[in-house]
């Protein structure tokens, strides 16, 4: 079964600081996808960035971007000039190429400090 | 384009009362996905379903749940004899197709249903 773990239960950042958030997986399969997701205290889940296995460039959107090592089955996420508005609950994700289920890292808690 | 609805958004129900929750996907979704969320802890998949079909639940407790998604209306995710463990967020998504090609979708989520058993 594939398994998510996030083992950083809390980050903490510097408004305008990188931070980088850790991620690995575990899985058989060759194709499959990953993704980031910020859950803000309004609990609405809000993705954030999404890497497919089979592409080896990393994912970028913005500020964000990620680190997709498929050997070492590791996906980090970093955030570049962080910003207030990015203290949340991140969750990193996988998904099958052929299921359609989110299988959930237990998440980590994101401060951002003025 | 309105996004994917739930209410209520908070319900309490005492212990043995049945919890009736409501998810409206977005417009042109038919594939809809109940999560869970225990307090501190990730989402957990329960069911996925497509209308009027259960696509796979095998994240479904085996007693006191069930879900569905009719034809018309919203998708229903039913807690019978509701106990304190069942309290926690309980999350639908939808997307506007499946997957078994591998498509590139996304699944949209609501804001999430905050059951509270007392």
């Amino acid at each position: 079964a594939q398994t998510v773990t996030q083992s950083q239960p809390e980050m903490s950042v510097q408004e305008a600081e990188t931070v980088t958030l850790s991620c690995t997986y575990d899985t058989s399969e060759s194709d499959y996808y990953l993704f980031w997701y910020k859950q803000p205290p309004s609990r609405q889940m809000i993705l954030v960035i999404r890497q497919e296995a089979y592409k080896q460039q990393n994912a970028t959107e913005n500020r964000f971007s990620v680190n997709f090592q498929k050997a070492a089955k590791s996906f980090s996420l970093k955030i570049s000039d962080s910003q207030l508005g990015d203290a949340a609950m991140y969750f990193c994700a996988y998904r099958g190429y052929n299921t359609d289920k989110l299988i959930f890292g237990t998440g980590t808690r994101l401060q951002v400090f003025p | 384009n309105a996004g994917v609805m739930q209410n209520p958004r908070h319900l309490v129900r005492r212990r043995g009362q049945e919890a009736r929750l409501r998810c409206s996907p977005m417009k042109g979704h038919s594939h809809v996905y109940w999560y869970r969320q225990l307090p501190e802890e990730g989402l957990k998949f329960m069911v996925y379903l497509q209308k009027e079909n259960i696509i796979d639940e095998s994240g479904m407790p085996k007693e006191r749940f069930s879900a569905e998604f009719p034809k018309e209306g919203p998708s229903i995710l039913r807690i019978q004899q509701v106990v304190r463990g069942d309290s926690a967020a309980y999350f639908c998504a939808s997307s506007p197709t499946a997957t078994l090609a591998g498509g590139e979708y996304e699944q949209y989520f609501g804001p999430g249903t905050r059951l509270t058993v007392t």
